[in-house]
């Protein structure tokens, strides 16, 4: 079965300033999609960003970006130039690429609430 | 866009009663979940189905059903609600030839008295 951690309850950055939230999993999958969600105040959870294990270069998307780093099992996410509507819960989330009916299924990590301030 | 909604924001019922959460989405997408949400715990997966009329249990099945009898809806049942299920329900739905995202609805506040 595969884990997902955030050790990091809550963060806060000031607006503009880069901030990073951390991700660690545990799986003894070789092929396997890693994911952020973004969750604001009552608003629905989207996806921010995506990175298959297969590639070794991070994905980026505008302003954020991960760091991925397989042999540590470890996936961050850096934001950068904050903004107010950054603030949000954050959650890093796991799938296997195997195959099978439960293939398409996400494990979630606890959630990081980050608050960005003006 | 893709669109996933869910029968109610916020729902209170009683100990013992019975209750069904709906959810409906209109891509027409194969796969769909739900969660539940909890501080500290993050999303944890009750139920999904990958086709109608089929469903496999997720990590925390007990004290709940579901139902898919037409591709566009997917139904939770807590057959007799207790207060340890008090907590957000999240509904989530994928295309299977697409997996990489799930997409959500905003979720239902259930407390149960």
């Amino acid at each position: 079965a595969q884990t997902v951690t955030q050790s990091q309850p809550e963060m806060s950055v000031q607006e503009a300033e880069t901030v990073t939230l951390s991700c660690t999993y545990d799986t003894s999958e070789n092929n396997y999609y890693l994911f952020w969600y973004k969750q604001p105040p009552s608003r629905q959870m989207i996806l921010v960003i995506r990175q298959e294990a297969y590639k070794q270069q991070n994905a980026t998307e505008n302003r954020f970006s991960v760091n991925f780093q397989k042999a540590a099992k470890s996936f961050s996410l850096k934001i950068s130039d904050s903004q107010l509507g950054d603030t949000a819960m954050y959650f890093c989330a796991f799938r296997r690429n195997a195959g099978g009916t439960s293939y398409g299924k996400l494990t979630f990590g606890q959630g990081t609430i980050l608050t960005v301030h003006p | 866009d893709v669109k996933v909604t869910q029968s109610s924001r916020y729902l209170v019922k009683r100990t013992g009663e019975k209750v069904f959460l709906e959810c409906v989405q209109d891509m027409d997408h194969e796969n769909m979940f739900w969660y539940r949400q909890d501080p500290g715990l993050g999303l944890r997966l009750i139920y999904f189905s990958y086709d109608v009329k089929m469903k496999e249990k997720g990590d925390i099945p007990e004290g709940y059903s579901v139902s898919r009898e037409k591709k566009e809806r997917f139904s939770l049942i807590l057959e007799s609600a207790s207060t340890n299920q008090t907590s957000m329900y999240l509904c989530a739905s994928s295309p299977t030839k697409s997996l990489y995202e799930q997409y959500f609805g905003p979720g239902t506040r259930l407390t149960v008295t």
